[in-house]
C-alpha cells in the first residue's frame, strides 16, 4: 500500500451531492486503477486510466460517475447526485507502464463514502 | 469473470504454516498468478507473483504447479496479523495488453490464537 495516496479518507453527502474523490498515485507510476467495494462484498473494477486518457470504463456506472487522471495533479473520480447506493469504500491504485518490467499494481487505504 | 476457483474460507493455528490453494485451470502462457489480501477496513495488500517458477519474498511462498493449472500460497509461520481475505488473480502482466485485476471472492483465512 505504500505510496498511493488517497483523500478524503471518509466522505459524508447528503442525497443529490457531489463527491469527489481523489488519488495520487505512486511516484512513478502512470496508471491508476479505480474499484469499488459495497459492504460485505467483493472489489468490483471501475475505471483504468493513463495519464489524460482513459483505457477502460468497462466497470463505470453509465450515469452520474466520472474519472479523469490529468497531465497535472492527482486522479479524480466524480460522483454526481449521489444516493445512498454509492456508499461503499472506493480503492484506488497505481501500477508503471505497462512497458516495465514486473508491472505490480499497489493500492491506496481507501475512500469510505456513506450517504445519508 | 474472475478465472480463479479459491476455497472460501479456512483456519490455521497461530505458528503453523498457512497454505492457500488457488485453482486456474485456464490460465494462459502470458498470464501470471498474483495474490492479494485485504485485512478489514484496509486497501488489497500485494503479496507475491509468479509466472511458471516458485517464488518466495519476505511474507510468503508461491507454489506454481508444473501444469499451471493451480497454486499455493504459503505463509511459513502464521501470525493473528494475517488473518484477512486472500485473493488469488490470473492477469497478463507487462507489455501490451496488461490488464486491471479482476477480484474474485477469495479465502477468508483466519488464524486462531
Amino acid at each position: 500500500n505504500a505510496g498511493v495516496m488517497q483523500n478524503p479518507r471518509h466522505l459524508v453527502r447528503r442525497r443529490g451531492q457531489e463527491a469527489r474523490l481523489r488519488c495520487s498515485p505512486m511516484k512513478g507510476h502512470s496508471h491508476v486503477y479505480w474499484y469499488r467495494q459495497l459492504p460485505e462484498e467483493g472489489l468490483k473494477f471501475m475505471v483504468y486510466l493513463q495519464k489524460e486518457n482513459i483505457i477502460d470504463e468497462s466497470g463505470m456506472p453509465k450515469e452520474r460517475f466520472s474519472a479523469e487522471f490529468p497531465k497535472e495533479g492527482p486522479s479524480i473520480l466524480r460522483i454526481q447526485q449521489v444516493v445512498r447506493g454509492d456508499s461503499a469504500a472506493y480503492f484506488c491504485a497505481s501500477s508503471a507502464s505497462p512497458q516495465v518490467s514486473g508491472n505490480t499494481i499497489y493500492f491506496g487505504e481507501g475512500s469510505w463514502l456513506t450517504v445519508v | 469473470d474472475a478465472k480463479t476457483t479459491q476455497p472460501p474460507s479456512m483456519d490455521c493455528a497461530e505458528g503453523r504454516a498457512a497454505n492457500l490453494p488457488c485453482n486456474h485451470s485456464t490460465i494462459s502462457g502470458n498470464e501470471y498468478v498474483y495474490w492479494y489480501r485485504q485485512i478489514h477496513s484496509q486497501g488489497p495488500q500485494y503479496i507475491i507473483h509468479g509466472l511458471k517458477n516458485n517464488e518466495t519474498n519476505e511474507m510468503a511462498s508461491l507454489i506454481i504447479t508444473e501444469d499451471r493449472k493451480s497454486s499455493t500460497l504459503i505463509l511459513p509461520h502464521a501470525t493473528l496479523r494475517d488473518t484477512a481475505v486472500y485473493y488469488c488473480i490470473v492477469r497478463v502482466a507487462g507489455g501490451q495488453g496488461a490488464q486491471k485485476l479482476v477480484f474474485g471472492q477469495g479465502t477468508r483465512l483466519t488464524i486462531n490464537p
